[in-house]
């Protein structure tokens, strides 16, 4: 079973910081998901990827299939960045288990 | 831009009662799924649904659950005989194609209360 650890649980950060949260796992996949969890708790999907980068707006996804890791990076964050961030992976044997999900990362942005 | 809608948003049930959570996924999506998050727990995956039947569950998705598609466009989550501990918010979501190797779109969850 993918034990998927995100790091760290809770930041609290200025507006304009960069942001950067952590996932990493432990069994290899074939895909991972960066969520959005609001405060009234509905989830919104930020990106899908199964390597390399890919980029959103002033969101960044990257992901090392090697090292097993995947980082989400804002840049000129914003007080409406605030949100649990959700990393959710999809297991290399096409899923059997479903996905297997961190425990999120509890961002607050300050004005 | 097209929803997952899900009602009711919170519904509060007595124990040993069934429930019918209710999901209407995008229109053109063919994949369909279930997760729950218990209060202050991670969001844990409990079933996906592909050309009317199960394709995946979890071990948490036990006979006590059931799902179903009784038409086009609903797609439904029963829970026969609730217990205390399926108090969690309910997520359904679903997908154009393939396994969970693509964008997900959620809904924005039912919040159970059993008493």
């Amino acid at each position: 079973k993918n034990e998927v650890e995100q790091s760290p649980q809770n930041l609290t950060a200025q507006e304009g910081e960069f942001i950067t949260i952590n996932c990493s796992y432990s069994v290899g996949i074939s895909a991972l998901h960066w969520l959005q969890q609001h405060p009234g708790g509905g989830i919104v999907s930020l990106f899908m990827l199964s390597s390399g980068k890919k980029k959103h707006g002033r969101l960044i996804a990257t992901i090392n299939i090697q090292e097993k890791h995947s980082s989400l990076h804002i840049t000129a964050s914003h007080p409406r960045d605030s949100a649990v961030y959700i990393c959710a992976v999809v297991g290399s044997g096409g899923g059997a288990d479903g996905l297997t999900f961190g425990k999120g990362t509890h961002l607050i942005i300050q004005p | 831009e097209p929803e997952v809608t899900q009602t009711p948003s919170h519904q509060v049930t007595q124990m040993g009662q069934e429930v019918i959570l209710r999901c209407v996924p995008i229109s053109n999506h063919l994949y369909f799924y279930w997760y729950r998050q218990i209060l202050g727990q991670k969001v844990e995956f409990l079933v996906s649904f592909y050309n009317n039947e199960i394709s995946e569950k979890s071990e948490i998705f036990d006979d006590q659950f059931s799902v179903e598609r009784p038409d086009g466009s609903n797609f439904t989550l029963k829970i026969r005989s609730t217990k205390l501990e399926d108090s969690a918010m309910y997520f359904c979501a679903s997908s154009g194609q393939g396994d969970h190797n693509s964008p997900l779109h959620f809904g924005n969850g039912t919040r159970l209360t059993v008493t």
